[in-house]
Formats: C-alpha cells, sequence, structure tokens
C-alpha cells in the first residue's frame, strides 16, 4: 500500500530560524515521485519541489532545502531563515504509477514575527 | 495565461441537494483530476479525466461523477448530499504523460448543512 506519514501536525517557530518538516512514505514501486506543496490560506495549492526516486542527491534552492533518504523512506524539507510569509500547511505527497497523488495530513507552520 | 480556475468559490448546500462544481484547466492541459479535502485533512484523490472518460478513480461512493467537455473543461457532480461531503474540492490540470507537472487551482469550498 501506498501510504505518506507527516508525524508533525503543528509547528511554530520564530522568524528568521530554521525549520525542517518531516516525510516518511510507504511504497512498493521503484519508479516514483515525491513532493513538496504549501497551502496557504487561500486554498490553492502551491508545488514547492519534486524529486523522483532514482535521484537521491540533495538540492538548495533559495531558502528550500530537501533532504531524500530512501534508506529510511523520508524526504525531510527544510525552509532556512524562516519568514511570516512561510506560514502555511506543508503537504508531502506521493505520486507512482496509477497516476494519482497521495497526500500526508499536512503539518501546520507558523512562523511568529 | 489563466492558470486552473474552479467556480464557484464557495457554495452551500443543504443535505440531500446535488451540486456542480466547475474547472477551467490551464492552457494547453489535456487532463483534468478532482481531489476532496476534508478540513484538516490532505487531498483525497477521486477521479481523473482525459479526452472526455474517466481514467482512474479513487474510493468515493457513485454519488460523484464527473464529466470532461472538449475544450477539457470538467466537472463534478456530487448527488444525494452528505454532511460528511463538506470539505474543499481541488482540481488539477495536467498534460497526460507530464501529471507530475499538475497546477492546482483554488478550490471550491462546499458547506453542506
Amino acid at each position: 500500500a501506498q501510504k505518506v506519514t507527516q508525524a508533525q501536525t503543528e509547528i511554530s517557530v520564530v522568524e528568521k530560524e530554521d525549520v525542517t518538516l518531516d516525510c516518511v512514505y510507504e511504497t512498493r514501486d521503484t519508479t516514483y515521485y515525491l513532493f513538496w506543496y504549501k497551502q496557504p490560506p487561500s486554498g490553492e495549492l502551491v508545488f514547492l519541489i519534486r524529486r523522483n526516486s532514482f535521484d537521491e542527491q540533495n538540492e538548495i534552492s533559495g531558502r528550500y532545502s530537501w533532504n531524500f533518504q530512501k534508506s529510511t523512506s523520508s524526504f525531510n524539507f527544510t525552509i532556512t531563515a524562516s519568514q511570516v510569509v512561510d506560514s502555511a500547511v506543508y503537504f508531502c505527497a506521493l505520486f507512482f504509477g496509477n497516476e494519482k497523488l497521495t497526500f500526508g495530513t499536512g503539518t501546520r507552520l507558523t512562523i511568529i514575527p | 495565461d489563466a492558470g486552473v480556475t474552479q467556480s464557484p468559490t464557495h457554495l452551500i448546500k443543504t443535505r440531500g441537494q446535488q451540486v456542480t462544481l466547475r474547472c477551467s484547466p490551464k492552457s494547453g492541459h489535456d487532463t483534468v483530476s478532482w481531489y476532496q479535502q476534508a478540513l484538516g485533512q490532505g487531498p483525497q484523490f477521486i477521479f481523473q479525466y482525459y479526452e472526455e472518460e474517466e481514467r482512474q478513480r479513487g474510493n468515493f461512493p457513485d454519488r460523484f461523477s464527473g464529466h470532461q467537455f472538449p475544450n477539457y473543461s470538467s466537472e463534478l457532480n456530487v448527488n444525494a448530499l452528505l454532511l460528511g461531503d463538506s470539505a474543499l474540492y481541488l482540481c488539477a490540470s495536467s498534460i497526460l504523460r507530464r501529471v507530475t507537472e499538475a497546477f492546482f487551482g483554488q478550490g471550491t469550498r462546499l458547506t453542506v448543512v
């Protein structure tokens, strides 16, 4: 069965602190994609990052970075020097051969000014 | 270039009624997927349309049906509304062979009273 677990329900940090959002996934497929989406109060899901199962190289994109480890089935997401505008609900999602996204339950991130 | 647009943005219906939600995909996209997001949960896949046909379906009852028009726009219909159908309904559009590059609309928030 395919499953995405985001154990952190809510996180609050003070502005400018770094914050890491955890994601653990389960799948039997060898080919899959992992995503992070941001959902502000307006409701739209905003695409942040995507990684395929064959590329474990971790990268940094601006203030965002991610740590993909197949050995532990984890795909963690870090925001560096957090800002108030980062406050939102963040979803980790898994995509595989049946062409649908399976989402976790989300982590509500609050950045305190 | 307009992104994915959904209408209406908010809707209140009475239990037992029927509702139709609409989605216009991003220009150049031919595939539309619908997701239901209950309060405090991650989005759940309802179904996907391509070439006016339902390609695949999630674990939702037959009360949930859809349609895709020749211009690729789509409708989601829910019959015999239940209180539990209250949710944010998200539409995602993509090109069939590039479903990993889906764009989401802002959603329709349905409240059933």
